[in-house]
């Protein structure tokens, strides 16, 4: 089982609809968990942070976390085409220690205006 | 703030030849991370140091690789007898030392080509 699992293909959204993207993690004691977009040929720039239970907004961002189910998932509100990106899931896989970050696949998100 | 700045950019070389890029974190931060990714793929973590100590290495890192960190501050990722497999970008990032995990940044790569 991969540490960090994002299985979900392209997504292509329309300008102003709303985008979500799913991630499923191993590690049961894992406490953090972060968003990263990547735009093409770009290194991975930060956008949400999560550690607890429940949802965590910030702009047209909201990441939401389920510790006992292991996922995180992310929507994006309306969705722009700026927001064309790949979007990868990263999760610290041993808490309290070497904060290593284990990265999904991502998932690439296509706005199309 | 400068971010984490990483040199070269881009690295064309001959397949047998050896490689070294560099990395300088952020300066605050004591961290400082070595990831490589191939298209399509997300990051795949390499090493790790905190101030100068090396504490962690992927099992999946050849002896071919070795990274250090004189001083805790930048470092240099070596790559010796570069293979066409060892074509990727190259991430650097870092984060500051606390009691919760911080998020790391990224600096902008090497992207790595092997003829």
């Amino acid at each position: 089982q991969k540490e960090v699992e994002q299985n979900s293909g392209p997504l292509s959204v329309p300008e102003g609809a709303i985008a979500s993207l799913n991630c499923t993690y191993s590690d049961r004691v894992s406490q953090s968990f972060f968003w990263y977009r990547q735009y093409s040929g770009k290194s991975p720039e930060l956008i949400m942070s999560i550690y607890s239970n429940g949802d965590k907004e910030d702009g047209r961002f909201t990441a939401q976390l389920n510790k006992a189910s292991q996922y995180v998932s992310l929507l994006i509100r309306d969705s722009q085409p700026s927001d064309s990106a790949t979007y990868l899931c990263a999760v610290n896989i041993r808490p309290g220690g070497n904060n290593r970050l284990a990265f999904g696949k991502g998932n690439q998100v296509v706005v199309i205006p | 703030d400068t971010g984490v700045s990483q040199d070269p950019r881009h690295k064309i070389t001959k397949r047998g030849q050896n490689v070294t890029f560099r990395c300088d974190p952020i300066s605050e931060h004591n961290r400082l991370y070595w990831y490589r990714q191939t298209l399509g793929q997300g990051p795949e973590f390499l090493t790790y140091f905190q101030n100068e100590a090396q504490l962690e290495k992927s099992r999946l890192l050849s002896d071919r690789f070795s990274a250090e960190r004189p001083k805790g501050s930048f470092s240099t990722l070596e790559i010796q007898r570069t293979e066409q497999g060892d074509s990727a970008m190259y991430l650097c990032a870092s984060s500051a030392a606390g009691t919760e995990e911080k998020p790391l940044h990224f600096g902008n790569g090497t992207r790595l080509t092997v003829t």
